[in-house]
């Protein structure tokens, strides 16, 4: 059962364009939602996180926007380049019932590529 | 670097063999994450240790086992080694909320 639920899979946009990566999760006990970049024979890499409490974060050209009516988080990169070509990993964070210790749960992945 | 360090990068080994993955946390980390992560799966989580205690299991066949020592390096090992195994092994250590992530082991089976 994916606890995290991430699409598109793959996607493929131009120099300038901005990609948006969607993610939907269940479980309101979820209380951090990292998202995580990852280049080829990389570990992934900590980009940027929310709390449910916050619709929209910003760092840089990312931008996290939370609802948590619907349950749902997006990641936007604005002006996106072609360096920004790799996978990105949403993530949410929650802890077990009586684990004072969380757990990373993560989408499946999409793999960005950004032509030149 | 992250601050988590994997060992070895790559390894190749045949079906049936066993191997060490080993993972030393960023300092002061007490806690470990093993993920293992193929292509048609994702980023599986397979274990987490947390001060030398084994906190949380995931989808961790029962070929693998892990520990976590005093120094707070862990090791994953993998037995009766498939051509299913070949994957990349990722550890990472976790501090206040976020999570590190090493660069890897990449596991062939041949």
């Amino acid at each position: 059962q994916q606890q995290v639920k991430q699409s598109p899979q793959s996607l493929i946009v131009q120099k300038g364009g901005i990609p948006i990566i969607n993610c939907a999760y269940e479980n309101t006990a979820f209380d951090y939602f990292p998202w995580y970049q990852q280049f080829p024979g990389k570990g992934p890499a900590l980009l940027i996180a929310i709390r449910p409490d916050v619709s929209e974060k910003k760092e840089g050209r990312f931008t996290i926007s939370f609802n948590k009516s619907a349950k749902q988080f997006s990641l936007h990169i604005m002006d996106s380049q072609p360096g920004d070509s790799a996978t990105y990993f949403c993530a949410a964070i929650g802890w077990e019932r009586g684990s004072t210790l969380g757990r990373l749960y993560f989408g499946r992945g999409t793999q960005l590529t950004v032509w030149p | 670097d992250s601050g988590v360090t994997q060992t070895p990068k790559h390894l190749i080994t045949a079906t049936g063999q066993r191997v060490t993955l080993r993972c030393s946390p960023r300092s002061g980390d007490l806690s470990v994450y093993w993920y293992q992560q193929s292509l048609d799966q994702g980023l599986q989580f397979l274990i987490q240790y947390y001060n030398g205690e084994e906190r949380a299991k995931g989808n961790i066949l029962e070929r693998f086992s892990a520990q976590q020592f005093p120094d707070l390096h862990s090791e994953l090992n993998l037995s009766s080694l498939e051509l299913g195994d070949s994957a990349l092994y990722f550890c990472a250590s976790r501090g206040d909320v976020s999570y590190t992530f090493g660069s890897g082991t990449r596991l062939t089976v041949v």
